[in-house]
C-alpha cells in the first residue's frame, strides 16, 4: 500500500494569484494523477504526472493553467495559475504502484477557495 | 470514450438492511477495470472493491460485493448489513485497462443510513 499526503490541506486565495499543491507518497509509485472535484460534483481527471517528462493532460485542461511537475517517483506538484472563483474545488492526488496493479490510492485532497 | 452512469442521486436505508447502489458503464474496450470508492464528509477517497473485466467471479470484500453483469454492462455495489458509518458518497469508476490507470468517475450516490 501507499500513503499519500498533500500540502496545503486547504487555502483561500485571491483572484489572479497562483497556488502550488504538493503531493508526497511514502513509497515509490509508477503512476501519479491529479483530479479536480468541483463543489457537489464528481472527480474529473486533470492530468497524468509523468516522471521526468511533461504531464499528459485530459481534454479541457491545459499546461498553462495547470502546470505539473514530477521530479521523482514519490513527489509531484500541481499549480493552479491565474485563479478565478471557478477554480474553487478540491484537488486530489492519486498514485498506483504499478499499471497492472488495480490498487489506486488517493491523498486527502486540497480544498481551494478563490475569492 | 468510457462513461459511467449512476442513476441514484440519493438513497435512504434503515440500519442493518442490505443496500444496492447502481452503476452502469459504457465502453468498447474488452479490457477494463471497475472500482467503487467511498467518500465520507471528510473528503478522502476510500477504495472499496475492484472488478476486472475478465474476472469470472464477482468481487467481494467483507460486507461489500460487486454484482458484475457484463452483458448488461452493470457493476452494482451491494453493502450487506448496513451501518451508520456507511453514510457517505459512493462513486463508481472505470479504468481503460484492468490495471489502476486513469479513472473515469460516475456522478455518485449519496447514501444515508437511518438508525
Amino acid at each position: 500500500s501507499a500513503v499519500i499526503s498533500q500540502k496545503p490541506s486547504r487555502d483561500i486565495c485571491q483572484r489572479g494569484t497562483s497556488l502550488t499543491i504538493q503531493c508526497q507518497v511514502d513509497s515509490q509509485v509508477t503512476m501519479m494523477f491529479w483530479y479536480r472535484q468541483q463543489p457537489g460534483q464528481s472527480l474529473t481527471l486533470i492530468a497524468t504526472a509523468n516522471q521526468g517528462s511533461e504531464a499528459t493532460y485530459e481534454s479541457g485542461f491545459v499546461i498553462d493553467k495547470f502546470p505539473i511537475s514530477r521530479p521523482n517517483l514519490t513527489f509531484s506538484t500541481l499549480t493552479v495559475s491565474n485563479m478565478s472563483p471557478e477554480d474553487s474545488s478540491i484537488y486530489l492526488c492519486s498514485a498506483s504502484t504499478s499499471p497492472r496493479n488495480y490498487e489506486q490510492y488517493f491523498g486527502p485532497g486540497t480544498r481551494l477557495t478563490v475569492t | 470514450a468510457q462513461k459511467i452512469t449512476q442513476t441514484q442521486p440519493g438513497m435512504f436505508v434503515q440500519e442493518k438492511e442490505a443496500v444496492t447502489l447502481d452503476c452502469t458503464y459504457d465502453t468498447s474496450d474488452p479490457s477494463y477495470g471497475l472500482f467503487w470508492y467511498k467518500q465520507p464528509s471528510s473528503g478522502e477517497m476510500i477504495f472499496l472493491i475492484y472488478q476486472g473485466s475478465y474476472d469470472q467471479q464477482n468481487a467481494t470484500e467483507g460486507r461489500y460485493s460487486l454484482n458484475f453483469q457484463k452483458a448488461r454492462k452493470s457493476a452494482n455495489l451491494v453493502i450487506s448489513a448496513s451501518q451508520l458509518g456507511d453514510s457517505a458518497m459512493y462513486f463508481c469508476a472505470m479504468s481503460p485497462d484492468q490495471g489502476a490507470q486513469k479513472l473515469v468517475f460516475g456522478q455518485g450516490t449519496r447514501l444515508t443510513i437511518n438508525p
